[in-house]
């Protein structure tokens, strides 16, 4: 499964839009992108997923280049309420005995007033 | 909406006792996955099944074992629990597309 690099730590105020990025060099042809949230006490849950150029949803934007190699989860227009860890997974959208997504340490994402 | 429970939001147990966590979704889920997590070192994978008797060891499998004789409930199993395991633990099971759902968590304190 590929490896994924993201910053451990973003700040941001309120109404601003954070763009928190994410590298997975060694992608493979058949992965998906993934992004979860996960608040304070409270189990990941699922954002966004792509698997190239522009994915929005009610939630966030995924920006994914021609070459995969690195994607960009948008939260537009933020509140204190997304302040969360955020964590970008790569791997088979498809089911395969005996894999599994692997959660990395993930972005802190700091909202102020 | 899919629904991911764990038997119990806060444990405390002795050295050496037997601990057993449980997780029932209700979604006819093949896959199910057991994770810990602690502060700084982010979601870590103990074990999977991706269907009932079957498991696969994830990255930090020592010192627990798991049980899936039910497609919808899998048991994490710490056999002689020690102080190092306490932690925040996560069920989740998913779809074939990828998408994991995620239980409240249970935070085991072993003391």
């Amino acid at each position: 499964l590929a490896k994924t690099t993201q910053p451990i730590s973003m700040d941001s105020y309120e109404g601003q839009e954070v763009n928190i990025t994410c590298s997975h060099n060694n992608i493979a042809t058949n992965d998906y992108i993934t992004w979860y949230q996960q608040f304070p006490s409270q189990g990941p849950r699922f954002i966004i997923q792509g698997y190239k150029t522009k994915v929005t949803n009610e939630v966030a934007s995924l920006f994914i280049p021609a070459d995969r190699k690195s994607s960009t989860l948008s939260l537009p227009r933020v509140s204190l309420s997304d302040t969360a860890v955020y964590y970008c997974l790569v791997g088979d959208k498809g089911f395969q005995a005996g894999t599994a997504l692997i959660f990395g340490k993930g972005t802190t994402l700091s909202v102020s007033s | 909406d899919v629904k991911v429970t764990q038997s119990s939001r806060y444990l405390v147990k002795r050295t050496g006792e037997k601990v057993f966590l449980e997780c029932v979704q209700d979604m006819d889920h093949e896959n199910m996955f057991w994770y810990r997590q602690d502060p700084g070192l982010g979601l870590r994978l103990i074990y999977f099944s991706y269907d009932v008797k079957m498991k696969e060891k994830g990255d930090i499998p020592e010192g627990y074992s798991v049980s899936r004789e039910k497609k919808e409930r899998f048991s994490l199993i710490l056999e002689s629990a020690s102080t190092n395991q306490t932690s925040m633990y996560l069920c989740a099971s998913r779809l074939s597309t990828g998408e994991q759902y995620f239980g409240p968590g249970t935070r085991l304190t072993v003391t």
